[in-house]
């Protein structure tokens, strides 16, 4: 079983949508969760952080998170052809290791 | 305040040469971690420096070492390089290796393998 399951995706919204991403971790101890965005051919770029149970609002992005689902999820509202990325989710368990998601392949269609 | 710099961006080497990859981290970022992204496997963890110190390893062979320095800089090396080596080496720093402390990446350095 792998760490960090990512939906497989890819995704295509059309502009103007929501587009919902969504991972599940094996490590139930783990704390702290991450979104990364990552544009063809370009490094990772964080973009949210969440470490409590609930809902955190940054700008067109909403992360979730529910620690007894062992469950963590992003949303973009109001997609962009801009937001057209691959996101990767990240898992930082109790050894401090990060771990990655294989990520999801999202198009915005204009 | 500048990013996490690797150096250098791009490298072609031949199978069993080794290499050195450079990384200096954001200013005042005492924790540097370093990853290999590939098509198949995705981001994986090679290891995690704090104060100098390797503080986490992932599951590599030991033809993989890094080194911090003092300064916080830190090193890659990959020694009898494997055709499978061909990734894209990453980066990032964070402030500590604490456990809230959200990683920033580099640019990463592209090896391809000969």
């Amino acid at each position: 079983q792998k760490e960090v399951e990512q939906n497989s995706g890819p995704l295509s919204v059309p502009e103007g949508a929501i587009a919902s991403l969504n991972c599940t971790y094996s490590d139930r101890g783990s704390q702290s969760f991450f979104w990364y965005r990552q544009y063809s051919g370009k490094s990772p770029e964080l973009i949210m952080s969440i470490y409590s149970n609930g809902d955190k609002e940054d700008g067109r992005f909403t992360a979730q998170l529910n620690k007894a689902s062992q469950y963590v999820s992003l949303l973009i509202r109001d997609s962009q052809p801009s937001d057209s990325a691959t996101y990767l989710c990240a898992v930082k368990s109790n050894d401090y290791k990060l771990s990655f998601g294989a990520g999801t392949t999202v198009t915005v269609r204009a | 305040k500048a990013g996490v710099t690797q150096t250098p961006r791009y490298l072609i080497k031949t199978r069993g040469q080794q290499v050195t990859l450079s990384c200096s981290p954001i200013s005042g970022h005492r924790s540097v971690s370093w990853y290999q992204q590939t098509p198949g496997q995705g981001l994986q963890f090679l290891f995690e420096y704090f104060s100098e110190t390797q503080r986490n390893k992932g599951n590599f062979p030991g033809r993989f070492s890094g080194r911090q320095f003092s300064n916080s800089r830190s090193e890659m090396n990959v020694s009898t390089l494997e055709l499978g080596d061909s990734a894209l080496y990453l980066c990032a720093s964070s402030a500590s290796s604490g456990r809230n402390q959200p990683q920033h990446f580099g640019d990463g350095t592209r090896l391809s393998i000969l």
